[in-house]
């Protein structure tokens, strides 16, 4: 149980296009969902926590204007990189709290290319 | 400001071996101490902790936690090519709704 998709896994594209990134809970539903960035060899950085049916909150220097998040149903979130630039390139995780539980589940990632 | 240290960042052993990965905390209202496995992709999780003192154990792996001392270990016994990752450390914040993760330590076990 408990398992989190992100598709794509793997995406390239070029510099000043938008890119969507979907995390979904499969068989369970997350009131929270999170969104982790991660560059080679460094740890996983956190950069927005999402609650269903609301805003998400960013954390300290993320632009919420280029990293948009919606969280529209207890079992999907999407990330979207609009204006994509090369610095923007990562892997990019996202993870999902169990209801009534603290242990976050984490997708598989999703690396982002940006040419 | 809430935050995660981890050490060693870098440990290579031999096949065998048992090693003992260090995670010292410092957070404004701890929850929980959490340890996940990385490989290629995302973490895996390994062991929950919330009290101090009470090992967690899952096969070759263990875990304790000093809410006293502010700090975790992660043991793994006769260590296996396949325990290679890197293990993180993460610190439940309680009020943040967020995870604060330590650098990592990057495990390599030499056949």
């Amino acid at each position: 149980g408990a398992v989190v998709s992100q598709h794509p896994s793997r995406v390239i594209c070029k510099s000043g296009t938008s890119v969507k990134i979907e995390c979904r809970s499969l068989d369970f539903q997350a009131t929270t969902m999170f969104w982790y960035r991660q560059f080679p060899k460094q740890s996983l950085m956190l950069m927005a926590t999402s609650n269903e049916g609301s805003k998400a909150t960013y954390e300290q220097g993320v632009e919420k204007d280029k990293f948009l998040i919606n969280h529209a149903s207890l079992t999907l979130s999407t990330l979207t990189v609009t204006s994509a630039h090369p610095e923007d390139s990562s892997f990019y995780i996202c993870s999902a709290s169990v209801i009534g539980t603290d242990t976050q589940y984490f997708g598989p990632g999703t690396r982002l290319t940006v040419l | 400001e809430d935050k995660v240290v981890q050490s060693p960042l870098s440990l290579v052993v031999h096949e065998g071996d048992t090693v003992t990965l260090n995670c010292s905390y410092e957070v404004t209202n701890f929850r929980s101490l959490l340890w996940y496995k990385q490989e290629k992709k995302a973490p895996t999780f390994l062991f929950m902790l919330t009290s101090s003192g009470i090992e967690k154990k899952s096969g070759r792996l263990s875990s304790i936690l000093d809410k006293k001392e502010l700090f975790s270990i992660l043991n793994i016994t006769a260590t296996q090519t396949g325990d290679s990752a890197v293990y993180l450390c993460a610190v439940d914040v309680q009020g943040a709704q967020k995870l604060v993760f330590g650098q990592g330590t990057r495990l390599t076990i030499n056949p």
